[in-house]
């Protein structure tokens, strides 16, 4: 599926709360998946990735759930610091790994 | 971890000029590169998808006569914004594919058309 340009978002945390943000994604033949940090003004930056034959993997404060009944993925961010703060895309890979597409993105706001 | 860079991270031009960006893996040799747009407050959006030594594949809606990329080596993609307008504007943004699937992204380049 196409990402569309849309206004943001916005999930407003507060300093030391957990964050979950959530992504819908349309194309039931995406097999990999990836969250993103941008921060502004600046280039994104690799999170976490998934794989389609897992349901959830985790690095460090992060959790990426994956349900791909409902073409829903999630990222969890324990312990959410002010340094969090950005806005985070998910991504999915189609089309044999030669092309990522962006989601729409959610802007997270910590609040300290 | 792997870097991209981009050059210049800032660039304000005349209208009807033409406009170089380069992207650079420093690190790794980058088999693809892609490179994207993303207008304030929005998504990034892919324009086209390049491999070392072949023609790159635009997005459709993506004038390839306008938008001009060159992959001529594995480290090095560049992007020419051919007689750029002001609704040309926006933040560029490339990224480098090696071996894995996981593309690493560069800081990204305005680019401000008077």
């Amino acid at each position: 599926g196409e990402s569309v340009g849309l206004h943001l978002p916005t999930l407003s945390v507060q300093e030391g709360d957990n964050s979950i943000i959530n992504c819908a994604y349309s194309n039931s033949a995406s097999d990999y998946f990836i969250w993103y940090k941008q921060e502004s003004g600046k280039g994104p930056q690799f999170i976490i990735d998934i794989r389609s034959n897992m349901d959830k993997r985790q690095g460090q404060r992060v959790t990426v759930l994956l349900n791909k009944t409902v073409k829903h993925l999630s990222l969890q961010i324990a312990a959410t610091q002010p340094g969090d703060s950005a806005v985070y895309f998910c991504a999915e890979n189609s089309g044999g790994y030669q092309k990522v597409t962006f989601g729409i993105g959610t802007k997270l706001q910590v609040i300290p | 971890g792997a870097v991209v860079s981009q050059h210049p991270s800032r660039v304000i031009c005349k209208s009807g000029t033409s406009v170089k960006i380069e992207c650079r893996s420093l690190d790794f040799q980058a088999t693809t590169m892609f490179w994207y747009r993303q207008f304030p407050k929005q998504s990034l959006m892919l324009m086209a998808t390049s491999n070392e030594g072949s023609k790159a594949t635009y997005e459709q809606g993506v004038e390839k006569d306008k938008f001009l990329i060159n992959h001529a080596s594995l480290t090095l993609s560049t992007l020419t914004v051919t007689s750029a307008h002001p609704e040309d504007s926006s933040f560029y943004i490339c990224s480098a594919r090696g071996v894995k699937e996981t593309q690493y992204f560069g800081p990204g380049t305005r680019l401000l058309v008077l």
